[in-house]
Formats: structure tokens, sequence, C-alpha cells
């Protein structure tokens, strides 16, 4: 089975962009979870979506937004940019309310 | 708000030697995960932990949970150089589906 794929791998944006990252979950995967990942902060829970809705959303403001699509991929939008925003965005996909997250290799983005 | 601590935070040992990497978390939950990251990678699960008790062996690896006490460790036998990466906690609690992360534990093995 083919993993968790992020795109693209690495993003440059300015301040005040708009910015969308995009995951593909493993197939059969309905749940998909973004986080992010920072030096500072480390791991982070953005938001998690299972068919197409929004079950639960982290402490971002609302200029972090996500969707999902039928066929279980999901993008993420953040909106006017800022140098905050550089982080890893992971997201992750899960077969079952126990199984583990199985993480893509992840979007580095860069704001400057 | 649900808290997850680990400790210690970084973790230098000689190859060869053990030790246990602890983490804590603030809320009822019976499920634990435990995951490794490699330096400029991705996050890979190691271990799933579902009940009080559970107990989990990979290689020179060996989780545990005590859903009493909110406490798993981690336990490492006899250190490689291989195992040198960051290790991270994870609760999922009332089955939320938002699993949250302790701070990870960077750990250097060295020769």
């Amino acid at each position: 089975k083919a993993g968790v794929t992020q795109t693209p791998r690495y993003l440059i944006k300015t301040r005040g962009q708009q910015v969308t990252l995009s995951c593909s979950p493993i197939s059969g995967h309905r749940s998909v979870s973004w986080y992010q990942q920072t030096p500072g902060q480390g791991l982070q829970f953005l938001f998690e979506y299972f068919s197409e809705t929004q079950r639960n959303k982290g402490n971002f403001p609302g200029r972090f937004s996500g969707r999902q699509f039928s066929n279980s991929r999901s993008e993420m939008n953040v909106s006017t940019l800022e140098l905050g925003d550089s982080a890893l965005y992971l997201c992750a996909s899960r077969q079952g309310p126990s199984s583990p997250l199985h993480f893509g290799n992840g979007t580095r983005l860069t704001v400057t | 708000e649900l808290k997850v601590e680990q400790n210690p935070l970084f973790l230098s040992m000689q190859e060869g030697k053990n030790y246990t990497i602890y983490c804590n978390y603030s809320t009822t939950s019976d499920r634990l995960y435990w995951y490794r990251q490699d330096p400029g990678k991705s996050l890979e699960s190691l271990f799933v932990l579902l009940s009080n008790g559970a107990v989990k062996q990979e290689g020179r690896l060996m989780a545990s949970l005590d859903t009493k006490a909110r406490l798993s460790t981690l336990h490492i036998t006899a250190a490689v150089h291989d195992l040198s990466a960051t290790y991270f906690c994870a609760v999922d609690p009332n089955n939320n589906n938002d699993m949250r992360f302790g701070a990870g534990t960077r750990l250097t093995v060295k020769p």
C-alpha cells in the first residue's frame, strides 16, 4: 500500500500570502489529521477530518482551515501568512479509532 | 486542557546501557501511542497500548501503560546507535480523534 503523500515538500511564501497544502491518505483510511511541528512548540494538533466533516479542531486561529474530499484526500489552507507560520506541516491518516496515525513526509513551509 | 509530559527531554546514553523514558498525561485515557522520528524525517508508529497493564516489546524497546497512574514508560535495553532518534508519546483521550503529543525525548546513543 502506498503511504500518506503530501505535496509539495517545500514551500517558500512571503508574509500576507496564502498557501494550500495537499494530503492523500493511505487507501481505505477515512480519517485525516493535520499537525504543525516547530522546534519551539513541538507537535500541535490542527484539525481532524472524517468523511468530509471536521470532527475536531485545535487551538489555531481562523486563518488555518481545511477540508476533505469524498475520496478522503485533504487540503489545508493558511491565509494571511505570518512569519510564525513557518513550520513543518504533517498530515496523518488513520484506519480506525484504536489505530496509530500514519504520517506523511510533511510540507516544510517557510514564510519570509 | 490535556497535558502530555515526557521526561527527560534530552537523553544521552552510551551503547549497551539501559534507560527509561516517562510519559505522564493529565486526563483519563486507555490509549497511548509511541512514535519515533529520525532527524529530517516524519514520525513512525512504534507501539499502540490500548488497556491498563498493556506491555509491548519490539527489539530493544519495551513500552508499558498504567492508566491508573496516567503513566507510560518506554524502556530501552542495551542501547545501540541506531536507536538515536526523537521519541514521542501521544494520547487520544475519549476517542476524540485528536491525538495529542508530548514534547518528545531526543535520544542520542554514543558508541
